[in-house]
C-alpha cells in the first residue's frame, strides 16, 4: 500500500521569509511525486512533480520541491513567501507498481503567510 | 469552459434518497477520476475510467455507490439510500492518458450534505 503523510497540519511564516511544506512517502517500486494547492473556493491546483531525473523540481509560482530517496522526502519550498501563497497544500504519491488510478494524497497543510 | 466542470457545487439531500453527481472533463481527456473529501482530510480515491471502462474502483466504500462513463466523456456518480457519513466533497479529475506520470485537472467540487 502507498501512503502519504504531512507531519504539520499549520505552517506560519512571515512574508519574504522562506517556506518549507514537509512530506514523507511510502511506496513500493519508484515514486511519482505531486504537490497540489488548494485556495478557498477553489479546485485543487498542479504544482509541480517529480517523475525522475534531477532531485530538485521547479514548479508553478516560484515554488520548487525536493526528492530524497533516502529519505523518502518531497519536501515543497519556496525561498521568499508572498501572502498570497496563502492556502492549503496537499503532497500525492503514485508508485509504479500500482494502478495508474490511486494517487494517494496526504491530509494537507495550511500555509499562512503574514504580512 | 477549459477545465474540469462538476455540478451540482452543492446538494443538500435527505437520508435514504438518491443522488446524482456529474463531472464534465477537460476535451481530449481520456483518464477520469473520482475522488471524496472530507473535512480536514485528503482527497481519498473513489473509482478510476480510462475511457469508457472502470480501470479500478477499489476506492468505492460499498454497493450504494456507481459511477458510470457510457461516451468515455461526461461521467455521473450516483449514490443510493443516502446516508449521513456520505456527507463530504465529490471532486473530479481528469489527465490527459491515465499515465503514472500525468498530474491530475480537478473540478471545483460538489459538495453534498445529507441531513
Amino acid at each position: 500500500a502507498q501512503s502519504v503523510a504531512q507531519p504539520e497540519d499549520q505552517v506560519n511564516v512571515a512574508e519574504g521569509n522562506p517556506l518549507t511544506v514537509k512530506c514523507t512517502y511510502s511506496v513500493s517500486g519508484n515514486p511519482y511525486l505531486f504537490w497540489y494547492v488548494q485556495y478557498p473556493n477553489r479546485g485543487l491546483q498542479f504544482l509541480l512533480k517529480y517523475i525522475t531525473g534531477d532531485n530538485l523540481v521547479k514548479g508553478s509560482y516560484g515554488f520548487e520541491a525536493e526528492f530524497n530517496k533516502s529519505q523518502t522526502s518531497f519536501h515543497l519550498k519556496k525561498p521568499s513567501a508572498l501572502v498570497s501563497d496563502s492556502a492549503l497544500y496537499f503532497c500525492a504519491v503514485r508508485g509504479y507498481n500500482t494502478n495508474a488510478g490511486k494517487s494517494t494524497f496526504g491530509d494537507g497543510t495550511t500555509l499562512t503567510v503574514k504580512p | 469552459g477549459a477545465g474540469v466542470s462538476q455540478t451540482p457545487s452543492n446538494k443538500v439531500t435527505e437520508k435514504g434518497k438518491y443522488v446524482e453527481l456529474r463531472c464534465d472533463p477537460i476535451s481530449g481527456h481520456t483518464a477520469l477520476y473520482w475522488y471524496r473529501q472530507s473535512l480536514g482530510q485528503g482527497p481519498e480515491f473513489l473509482i478510476y475510467f480510462q475511457g469508457t471502462g472502470a480501470a479500478d474502483d477499489s476506492g468505492l466504500p460499498n454497493d450504494r455507490f456507481f459511477a458510470v462513463r457510457p461516451e468515455g466523456s461526461v461521467s455521473t456518480l450516483k449514490i443510493q439510500r443516502t446516508e449521513r457519513g456520505d456527507s463530504a466533497v465529490y471532486l473530479c479529475a481528469s489527465s490527459l492518458d491515465g499515465a503514472f506520470t500525468g498530474e491530475l485537472f480537478f473540478g471545483e467540487g460538489s459538495r453534498l450534505t445529507v441531513l
